[in-house]
């Protein structure tokens, strides 16, 4: 299947500071990547989408100017958290969808787990 | 509203068999997706329903009846490494994935 990785898997920042994930289709062309958050034991939140090229689709009640997302390529989005906060800690996940296999399907990347000190 | 109705956990024995139902209401549809997801890692994809009926996919099969907005998910042969939660995600008309908090599967020897 299509293979969707993301760095880093997990990192440790202190409150203020700013940090950038990357997301990267390895095998195919993704269209539409799609940037989640995860809180413990709660469901996958949807907080953007973004196609290549163009602006992001925020979800309602995500800061665009907090999370900044850049699609620059067909194969690379990235998320950058900008000052960030201890209530920003959590489970990031990045998913892509393209024109290959599995039509509308998402594959999700590993997730990368953000902790703010 | 859209939303997605899944029970919160359930226990099955190693060997055995068990169904994970889930019901949904959403803006238009454009299939149905199962996902696996294990402790501290995102979700892997198990299937994918678009039509009414079976999809079998060796120890996984899934169905989808569009009528009457149901899925489930069955896994036979159960292994403790089945032990995660399961996702039910249905597609809405913008091909949005909506997202419910997910069965937590318990396999016990």
């Amino acid at each position: 299947g299509a293979v969707v990785s993301q760095h880093p898997s997990w990192v440790i920042c202190k409150s203020g500071t700013s940090v950038k994930i990357e997301c990267r289709s390895l095998d195919f062309q993704a269209t539409t990547m799609f940037w989640y958050r995860q809180f413990p034991k709660q469901s996958l939140m949807l907080m953007a989408t973004s196609n290549e090229g163009s602006k992001a689709t925020y979800e309602q009640g995500v800061e665009k100017d907090k999370f900044l997302i850049n699609h620059a390529s067909l194969t690379l989005s990235t998320l950058t958290v900008t000052s960030a906060h201890p209530e920003d800690s959590s489970f990031y996940i990045c998913s892509a969808s393209g024109s290959a296999e599995g039509g509308n399907e998402q594959f999700f990347g590993p997730g990368t787990r953000l902790t703010v000190l | 509203g859209q939303n997605i109705d899944q029970p919160t956990e359930m226990t099955a024995t190693e060997g055995a068999i068990v169904q994970i139902n889930c019901t949904y209401q959403t803006s238009g549809f454009n299939g149905l997706f199962w996902y696996q997801q294990h402790a501290g890692e995102a979700p892997t994809f198990l299937s994918y329903n678009v039509l009414d009926g079976l999809e079998e996919k060796g120890r996984f099969s899934s169905f989808l009846s569009r009528s009457k907005g149901y899925s489930y998910l069955l896994l036979k042969e159960l292994q403790m490494k089945d032990s995660a939660s399961y996702l039910c995600a249905p597609q809405d008309s913008n091909y949005q994935l909506i997202w419910g908090a997910g069965t937590k599967l318990i396999i016990k020897p």
